[in-house]
């Protein structure tokens, strides 16, 4: 059974940076073709990928955001971490994390963390 | 970057009956789309991947077409679970996209 689970802070004060952990089971970030990536949904709108990374390190990001992202792997401990600096009130939104499938070479997002909420507000 | 366009923004439809939502891509993502169902406070959920192909654990009567730029989710007789938002997706190219999400509600 594959699961993703996302931890950090629920408030962040603006120009701060916002530190994510996603904590998965079920399947491991070392075979070919499995990646992790982020997702974000400020409230009662639409979903915004953020960015993704491979089970060999390569990571691809939001090109509007890639400034600003960090996105690392841990493969021991079964967790991906995106680091967002400078954050601003328009970054409230739920974050999730979601597990990556790969079919010729794409990847689609296949299981999803429930997402956390994250604030940002002084 | 691809701008997905979902139509329409709300579909209004009674239990029983067929819902079928488009999804429209600003230039060909090929079949690299995907359909998810989102409920209030969830996690959205794949239904739908490579345009066609149904995910594991998704009923029968949840089905996906299209090719290219025109794309449609069809459900083919609500039910009361079934009442949702629904987004597509491309991963055809960086960055991946979604559309504005449709949703379903009881009519």
């Amino acid at each position: 059974q594959i699961t993703l689970k996302e931890s950090g802070p629920t408030l962040v004060r603006p120009t701060h940076t916002l530190t994510l952990t996603c904590t998965f089971s079920g399947f491991s970030l070392d075979p070919f073709g499995v990646g992790v990536g982020w997702i974000r949904q400020p409230p009662g709108k639409a979903l915004e990928w953020l960015a993704l990374i491979y089970w060999n390190g390569d990571q691809r990001y939001s090109p509007s955001l890639k400034s600003r992202l960090t996105i690392t792997k841990d493969t021991s401990k079964n967790q991906v971490i995106l680091t967002m600096t400078n954050m601003d009130p328009v970054d409230t939104a739920t974050y999730f994390c979601a597990s990556s499938a790969e079919t010729d070479g794409y990847y689609y997002l296949d299981y999803w963390g429930q997402g956390t909420l994250v604030t940002v507000s002084s | 970057e691809i701008v997905m366009t979902q139509s329409p923004a709300t579909l209004s439809v009674s239990p029983g009956e067929r819902a079928t939502l488009s999804c429209r891509a600003s230039q060909s993502v090929t079949s690299n789309l995907a359909w998810y169902q989102q409920k209030p406070g969830q996690a959205p959920r794949l239904l739908i991947y490579l345009a066609s192909t149904r995910a594991t654990g998704i009923p029968a009567r949840f089905s996906g077409s299209g090719s290219g730029t025109e794309f449609t989710l069809t459900i083919s007789s609500l039910q009361s679970e079934d009442f949702a938002v629904y987004f597509c997706q491309q991963y055809n190219n960086w960055p991946l996209t979604f559309g504005g999400g449709t949703k379903v509600e009881i009519k």
